[in-house]
């Protein structure tokens, strides 16, 4: 499952399908980015971060790609679990001050 | 090693009321951010804060909302006279390093209602 364009709310995704969630950036200035993932009821969960000075990521089951160009930034799940179903939000950072999307809402269809 | 704690989890108060949110870091963090939550959105900055000092407050509204990190106890988070626009859920997020760092912790939240 793929969400496109600038940013979809919903992905839905089968169990054991890869997922490309898609965010769109502000600020070409970003020193960093990050993908976290919220639960309901939770507070946000790190997942993975690139720097500015990178194009691409890679961690456990998730790769992170940077596009500065068009200042596109995706999160590649790998073999999506029920587990991963939540909002992810991408965020940009500046020193410290981060700046949230709105986020994806991530549902994993068994 | 206990995550960033926040209490209460949930608060609910009536207009006008004052609304305070407390955070405690992880240990060994000595910065702590806030941010707020409205519904179906991202969270938006509100205020870094160290030890005794107000490092950023720019997203804080200008009134009713003020922030604190003590030398001893946890950052409090106050909002004097809430409104219903008030309502949302606050983080707290606490991160060791200083400049550059990204390595922020976020709490569970508190759910601020305001009926």
């Amino acid at each position: 499952g793929e969400s496109v364009g600038l940013h979809l709310p919903t992905l839905s995704v089968q169990e054991g399908d890869n997922s490309i969630i898609n965010c769109a950036y502000s600020n070409s200035a970003s020193d960093y980015f990050i993908w976290y993932k919220q639960e309901s009821g939770k507070g946000p969960q790190f997942i993975i971060d690139i720097r500015s000075n990178m194009d691409k990521r890679q961690g456990q089951r998730v790769t992170v790609l940077l596009n500065k160009t068009v200042k596109h930034l995706s999160l590649q799940i790998a073999a999506t679990q029920p587990g991963d179903s939540a909002v992810y939000f991408c965020a940009e950072g500046d020193d410290y001050k981060l700046s949230f999307g709105a986020g994806t809402t991530v549902t994993v269809r068994a | 090693n206990a995550g960033v704690m926040q209490n209460p989890r949930h608060l609910v108060r009536r207009r006008g009321q004052e609304a305070r949110l407390r955070c405690s870091p992880m240990k060994g963090h000595s910065h702590v951010y806030w941010y707020r939550q409205l519904p179906e959105e991202g969270l938006k900055f509100m205020v870094y804060l160290q030890k005794e000092n107000i490092i950023d407050e720019s997203g804080m509204p200008k009134e009713r909302f003020s922030a604190e990190f003590p030398k001893e106890g946890p950052s409090i988070l106050r909002i004097q006279q809430v409104v219903r626009g008030d309502s949302a859920a606050y983080f707290c997020a606490s991160s060791p390093k200083t400049s550059g760092s990204y390595e922020q912790y976020f709490g569970p939240g508190t759910r601020l209602t305001v009926t």
